[in-house]
């Protein structure tokens, strides 16, 4: 099993630019989850899927949008960059229904700089 | 809204020591605790998990203690050494652990 993988692992963006990482896992995860890393403010959700068809909001929405294409892949769309939109982002998925654990399991991030 | 605060947000320990990582929460529905590890370059990895029906669990080196009254929770880790070091991130969710929120992490310098 790969896990969760996400594409590309790093990215330079021009401020009005367009792009959207991809993320896809093969653990037969309902959940998936897009989070967003900046120094000193922890993980902060963008958005999370909770099954195949539908999506919701998270802390910190503005400027993304997401399209849950299948039960496998997730993708993260910033329509027109901005400087703050520079960090690490990371999709996760997670398996639910009855479990004791609700671990999380993280793919290994994309850099994105706008400039 | 919801709220997770992490302290230190840095901590240097000698090899064998033992470090301790604090967190409280806000959100009194909070019913799940994990402590995720992530080491430079790649993403967040569970080491223990704790629920709120528990008030401490313990794998190895690593225990976590749960105060639910007080919204506190602790991670422990006992004789340190320098592969322990990276950033430890504690975290907090409700049912079904669809909304998770992260505290700010900390950083865990381990000195050989």
């Amino acid at each position: 099993n790969a896990g969760v993988t996400q594409t590309p692992k790093f990215q330079v963006l021009k401020t009005g630019q367009s792009m959207t990482l991809q993320c896809a896992q093969d653990m037969n995860h309902n959940s998936m989850y897009w989070y967003r890393q900046d120094p000193g403010m922890g993980l902060r959700l963008i958005y999370y899927s909770a099954s195949e068809g539908t999506t919701d909001k998270g802390e910190v929405p503005n400027g993304y949008n997401v399209s849950r294409l299948n039960k496998r892949e997730f993708s993260l769309r910033l329509e027109s960059a901005a400087p703050s939109q520079t960090s690490v982002y990371f999709c996760a998925s997670i398996r639910t229904g009855g479990f004791s654990s609700y671990e999380q399991y993280f793919g290994p991030g994309t850099r994105l700089t706008v400039t | 809204g919801e709220n997770v605060e992490q302290h230190p947000s840095t901590l240097s320990v000698q090899e064998g020591d033992s470090a301790v990582i604090k967190c409280t929460y806000s959100d009194s529905a909070s019913n799940y605790f994990p402590w995720y590890k992530q080491e430079l370059g790649k993403g967040p990895q569970l080491i223990i998990d704790i629920r709120s029906n528990v008030g401490e669990k313990k794998d190895q080196r690593i225990a976590v203690t749960l105060n639910k009254t007080a919204k506190h929770f602790s991670l422990h880790i006992t004789e340190t050494q320098p592969e322990d070091s990276a950033v430890y991130f504690c975290a907090a969710s409700t049912t079904g652990g669809f909304k998770t929120i992260f505290g700010a992490g900390t950083r865990l310098f381990v000195k050989a």
